[in-house]
């Protein structure tokens, strides 16, 4: 098993639906969890990370971490055609360990 | 956010040959840096964290002998891979942690490499 596990898609929705990106994971030593879009051919970039359990909102991106059921979400509002990307989830407890990306496609 | 560059952004070479690949901090300074390698449609794997002063420390699996690592300064790492071949093709990233910590690590746009 997997120590994160994350459905590759890809996942199409059409634009101003919101988006729901998850991941679960295996190992409760995890603290740090984050999210990265990467774009076809670039490397990934930062978007959001929590620490613990909980909510975080930065505009129309809502990260949410349930520890209690091992599982993280990344909520995508108002998605937009340049939010189609790929979604990697991220978590730390010694060394950072990524899941394997989520293909995002926003039909206009 | 902060800033890390790589070149080249892509190269091809022979089979048997060495191939630098540099990574730069440009707006701030890093005495840690990550090396990742991914493939299609995978994850990131870890390859090796490149530290100033002092040697890399590889991850399990990944060849020291042939993935050489020199963090020559605060701003700048390179990874060598010495005698490519085929199989090391891949995209190869780097990160460096912005203020030290893991969790706010910042790319480079990567470099893909094709060995023929």
């Amino acid at each position: 098993q997997k120590e994160v596990e994350q459905d590759p898609g890809p996942l199409s929705v059409p634009e101003g639906a919101i988006v729901s990106l998850n991941c679960t994971y295996s190992n409760s030593a995890f603290q740090y969890f984050m999210w990265y879009r990467q774009y076809s051919r670039k490397g990934p970039e930062l978007l959001m990370y929590t620490y613990s359990s909980g909510n975080k909102e930065d505009g129309r991106f809502t990260a949410q971490v349930d520890k209690s059921s091992k599982y993280i979400s990344l909520f995508i509002r108002d998605s937009q055609p340049s939010d189609s990307a790929t979604y990697l989830c991220a978590m730390r407890a010694s060394k950072i360990i990524f899941g394997s990306g989520t293909r995002l496609s926003i039909r206009p | 956010g902060a800033v890390v560059s790589q070149h080249p952004s892509w190269v091809i070479c022979k089979s048997g040959t060495s191939v630098k690949i540099e990574c730069r901090s440009l707006d701030f300074q890093a005495t840690t840096m990550f090396w990742y390698r991914q493939f299609p449609k995978q994850s990131l794997m870890l390859m090796a964290t490149s530290n100033e002063g002092s040697k890399a420390t590889y991850e399990q699996g990944v060849e020291k002998d042939k993935f050489l690592i020199n963090h020559a300064s605060l701003t700048l790492s390179t990874l060598t891979v010495t005698s490519a071949h085929p199989e090391d093709s891949s995209f190869y990233i780097c990160s460096a942690p912005s203020g030290g910590y893991q969790e706010t690590q910042y790319f480079g746009p990567g470099t893909r490499l094709l060995v023929l």
